[in-house]
């Protein structure tokens, strides 16, 4: 059974860099997509980007500016770095997983908790 | 970016109702549309895909149907581990945007 697990700081200061780690157990990145999917306190959710395992990836216009996605396949996990964060980026962070780039999210993590505050 | 608008953004309804919920997208998706539940605290999970295809383990009572812009998502008889928050999602170009939600809770 895939599982994905969430990790980094829970607390980030304004204009730093906001910096996620989303590990796979159960099964290989290789061959697939994975993204990171966001959502602010009692809101909805928002797509931040794709990676492919080869290292290819999409962003979402609104943050492209700001987001780095990578993937290291000897560790079997993928990062999310968002840059010049603010209040606005306090959110709960997801990773999920895709078989195809257009292609449903089938399997996520459960989601990690960053603040960002001085 | 493409905009997914979800109907209603909440309501409330009893156990044993049948209730439907509706997503449109601002341009054609053909088929390419999955639906989420999530549950307070937990991570979203994954009920629907390609508008209509029960993803494995997600009870029958659950039905999608739709294609080109406008879909729904069908509960037929309401349990109550179904009072939820439901988020459409497209995927059919990036980036992958969801619906605003629908929370349907105990009336």
């Amino acid at each position: 059974q895939v599982q994905l697990q969430e990790s980094g700081p829970g607390l980030v200061k304004p204009s730093e860099t906001l910096s996620l780690t989303c590990t796979v157990s159960g099964g290989s990145i290789s061959g697939y997509y994975w993204s990171w999917i966001r959502q602010p306190p009692g809101k909805g959710l928002e797509w931040i980007g794709q990676i492919y395992y080869s290292g290819s990836t999409n962003y979402s216009p609104s943050l492209k500016s700001r987001v780095t996605i990578s993937v290291d396949t000897s560790k079997n996990q993928f990062s999310l770095r968002l840059s010049s964060v603010t209040a606005a980026d306090t959110a709960l962070y997801y990773c999920a997983r895709q078989e195809a780039a257009a292609a449903r999210s089938d399997y996520w993590g459960q989601g990690t908790l960053v603040t960002v505050s001085s | 970016a493409i905009r997914m608008t979800q109907s209603p953004s909440s309501f409330s309804a009893s156990t044993g109702d049948r209730v439907t919920i509706t997503c449109r997208a601002s341009q054609g998706i053909s088929n390419y549309l999955a639906w989420y539940q999530q549950i307070p605290g937990k991570a979203p999970k994954l009920l629907i895909y390609a508008a209509s295809t029960l993803q494995s383990g997600v009870p029958s009572r659950f039905s999608g149907s739709g294609t080109g812009t406008d879909f729904t998502l069908t509960i037929s008889c309401l349990q109550s581990e179904d009072f939820a928050t439901y988020y459409c999602q497209q995927y059919y170009t990036y980036p992958h945007t969801f619906g605003q939600g629908t929370t349907l809770d105990i009336k």
